[in-house]
């Protein structure tokens, strides 16, 4: 059964914690992208990655951070410096290997702040 | 930086009419994608449309492109509850492969 999994589907943040979001494909795609989700503003994103040990800023990097060790991996943490991280955060990847490639998105994450 | 810009808003249309929703965009592209997102889930992709490419269809859909006017169109025709939905329009640009999302249209489709 292919495709992208996220983990956990809720989470919840206390006050200057940093909480990690798990993003795993099986897709054999070398390229992944971490999006948030605010109502009314559509998506944006946060870090993307073409290639592993590889990564670059999106438009709203500040306050997270990504690592891609492997393949199919590709977790974000959300660290205290993000101070408004209440919002649905979306995973996707894609080939990454040309310009008229689709993107596929796994389920999402909430993050709450308590 | 948004790069498409959906038009309109919110749509409500009945079952079996059909529903139009546009996207304009900034900068020249490689393509253009519509996406379809359920409430609380993930983006599914409907489509591709080539920067030289001027219309698509799959299934119920059919995209056009205007690259003069800087604008694509999405058409769902006999619509179905079951397109309930938000739509998003996405860019490509660069030599790499990230999108430019719009802020979606939100579709309502009565029974």
């Amino acid at each position: 059964d292919g495709g992208i999994t996220q983990s956990p589907k809720y989470l919840f943040r206390k006050e200057g914690q940093n909480v990690t979001l798990s993003c795993e494909q099986n897709l054999n795609h070398d390229a992944m992208y971490w999006y948030r989700q605010d109502p009314g503003q559509g998506l944006r994103l946060i870090y993307y990655s073409q290639i592993v040990n590889d990564f670059q800023k999106g438009d709203i990097a500040e306050g997270y951070s990504v690592s891609r060790e492997k393949k199919e991996s590709f977790p974000l943490t959300v660290t205290s410096a993000q101070k408004n991280p209440t919002a649905f955060y979306l995973c996707a990847s894609s080939l990454g290997h040309g310009v008229q490639e689709t993107q596929y998105f796994g389920p999402g994450t909430r993050l709450l702040v308590l | 930086s948004q790069q498409g810009e959906e038009d309109p808003q919110a749509l409500s249309i009945q079952e079996g009419e059909n529903a139009t929703m546009n996207c304009s965009y900034k900068t020249s592209i490689n393509n253009l994608q519509w996406y379809r997102q359920n409430s609380g889930r993930g983006l599914v992709h409907l489509i591709l449309i080539r920067s030289n490419e001027r219309e698509k269809h799959s299934g119920r859909l059919r995209v056009t492109l205007d690259t003069s006017k800087k604008s694509s169109s999405l058409l769902i025709t006999a619509s179905r509850a079951a397109d309930t939905a938000s739509y998003f329009c996405a860019t490509h640009t660069g030599a790499n492969s990230k999108l430019t999302f719009g802020k979606g249209i939100t579709l309502s489709v009565r029974p």
